[in-house]
């Protein structure tokens, strides 16, 4: 079973500063993963996905992250924060493995950006 | 591209009644998904289409809930002889997908319907 753990959920940064939200995953064999973010009222839009490749991956709106085996983790980052990154922010992952389609969420992290 | 829409935006039933929702997809993706989200929590899968093919359901998704996409283009979910515990936000994706399964799909969300049981 695979399972994705969101540590924080609540993230606040000063505007300019460094964005960090950790996700940290369980599986049996690496899967892929997502970053989704969630403006309110909205409907949830893909930020960046690993697959395979390159274990840095580069997303929209200047985020990005970095697939870890060993950590298991799949940290989203930003160099410099805009209150426009104010949302709710989901990791995800899904088999890469076995004949089954069942993504797993985290349950969110919530970016606030201060003036 | 008109985006993935859903309707209602917001339902309120009583206890026991049954409820529908629509989902109209991106016009040609193929592939169909219905999740629910409640407060606090990451969205759960709950069922998804490939084409008018229904090839996975969670056990999320009991006996009183349907989900059908009869020709393939829109579909509909719905929950018989709701419980309070129904109440949730209903959030419906689409994607265009080439290979056989959807895992690496790139997910097009719709704002969701919110449903209460009163």
């Amino acid at each position: 079973a695979q399972s994705v753990t969101q540590l924080g959920s609540h993230v606040s940064v000063s505007e300019g500063a460094l964005v960090l939200l950790r996700c940290n995953y369980s599986s049996s064999v690496p899967p892929y993963l997502f970053w989704y973010v969630q403006y309110p009222n909205q409907g949830l839009q893909l930020l960046l996905k690993y697959t395979t490749g390159a274990t840095l991956v580069k997303g929209i709106n200047g985020f990005e992250a970095e697939f870890k085996k060993s950590e298991t983790s799949f940290h989203l980052t930003k160099p410099s924060a805009h209150m426009s990154d104010a949302a709710e922010y989901f990791c995800a992952v899904s088999p890469s493995s076995g004949g089954s389609y069942i993504p797993t969420f985290g349950r969110g992290t919530s970016l606030i950006v201060h003036p | 591209d008109t985006g993935v829409s859903q309707n209602p935006r917001h339902k309120i039933t009583k206890r026991g009644q049954n409820v529908t929702f629509r989902c109209d997809p991106i016009s040609e993706h193929n592939r169909l998904y219905w999740y629910r989200q409640t407060l606090g929590q990451g969205p759960e899968f709950l069922t998804y289409f490939q084409n008018e093919a229904q090839l996975e359901k969670s056990r999320l998704l009991s006996d009183r809930f349907s989900a059908e996409r009869p020709k393939g283009s829109f579909s509909t979910l719905e929950i018989q002889r709701t419980e309070q515990g129904d109440s949730a936000m209903y959030l419906c994706a689409s994607s265009l997908g080439a290979s056989g399964r959807p895992n690496t799909d790139t997910q097009y969300f719709g704002p969701g319907t919110r449903l209460t049981v009163l």
